[in-house]
């Protein structure tokens, strides 16, 4: 059983709808992860919070906006969207960044995912 | 940049047969490791490979990395019908980079 928890696990929105993504760990982790999951494809990593600071952004466009108000807590903000962007959207935390203490703090634990869908 | 491959894509076998998948990374890994992901699951843990060489088994499961540090294999024993999914490896490079999945092996048991 996986000790990220995320909500919601399935959400469906429009393309001028504003939503958020949940997440939430408590295993005392200071890295937290945003993937996006297409089928059939690896996870593909968006951002990356270390110590609750944005450290990676791997060049996601502006409708996606994360935000990290604790140690704990994630979350995705949705805004203008397309049906391209139709995906599971996968948080995940580890011990340690990467490049950052030993390689097993860097192990990643992913949540259940939120399957998302633009309409 | 670092790139890792993954062969088969595919592989389907009757239960009972083994099964293997190979990952090879462009460039030399600090540490490499392996996740299975269930259909309309999430990718979960399984293994950690840190040194040259080294060979981990958990129950019918079978981890090697390679010498150079460059590739590993999964090798499944006698498949059991839970063992349906896609396996995926993760190798981090040797500068502290996240790390970079391959594209996955799917892997189909007939029963």
């Amino acid at each position: 059983d996986t000790e990220v928890t995320q909500t919601p696990k399935h959400l469906v929105m429009g393309m001028t709808n504003k939503k958020s993504l949940k997440c939430e760990q408590h295993m005392g982790h200071r890295a937290m992860y945003w993937y996006k999951q297409k089928a059939k494809k690896p996870p593909e990593l968006m951002f990356v919070y270390s110590y609750e600071k944005l450290s990676i952004n791997e060049s996601v466009p502006s409708r996606f906006s994360p935000e990290c108000p604790n140690s704990s807590l994630l979350n995705l903000h949705l805004h203008a969207l397309q049906p391209e962007d139709s995906a599971l959207y996968l948080c995940a935390s580890s011990q340690e960044a990467p490049g950052q203490g030993t390689y097993s703090g860097n192990t990643i634990y992913f949540g259940e995912g939120s399957w998302l869908t633009v309409v | 940049g670092q790139q890792v491959m993954q062969i088969p894509q595919y592989q389907h076998v009757q239960e009972g047969e083994d099964f293997t998948t190979y990952c090879n990374s462009s460039t030399t890994l600090s540490n490499i490791q392996w996740y299975k992901q269930r259909p309309g699951g999430h990718p979960v843990f399984l293994i950690q490979l840190v040194k040259s060489g080294e060979v981990k088994k958990q129950k019918r499961l079978t981890f090697q990395f390679g010498e150079a540090k460059k590739n590993s294999s999964l090798h499944i024993t006698a498949t059991q019908t839970t063992d349906v999914g896609t396996y995926f490896c993760a190798g981090q490079g040797n500068y502290g980079q996240n790390f970079v999945f391959g594209p996955g092996t799917r892997l189909s048991v007939l029963p």
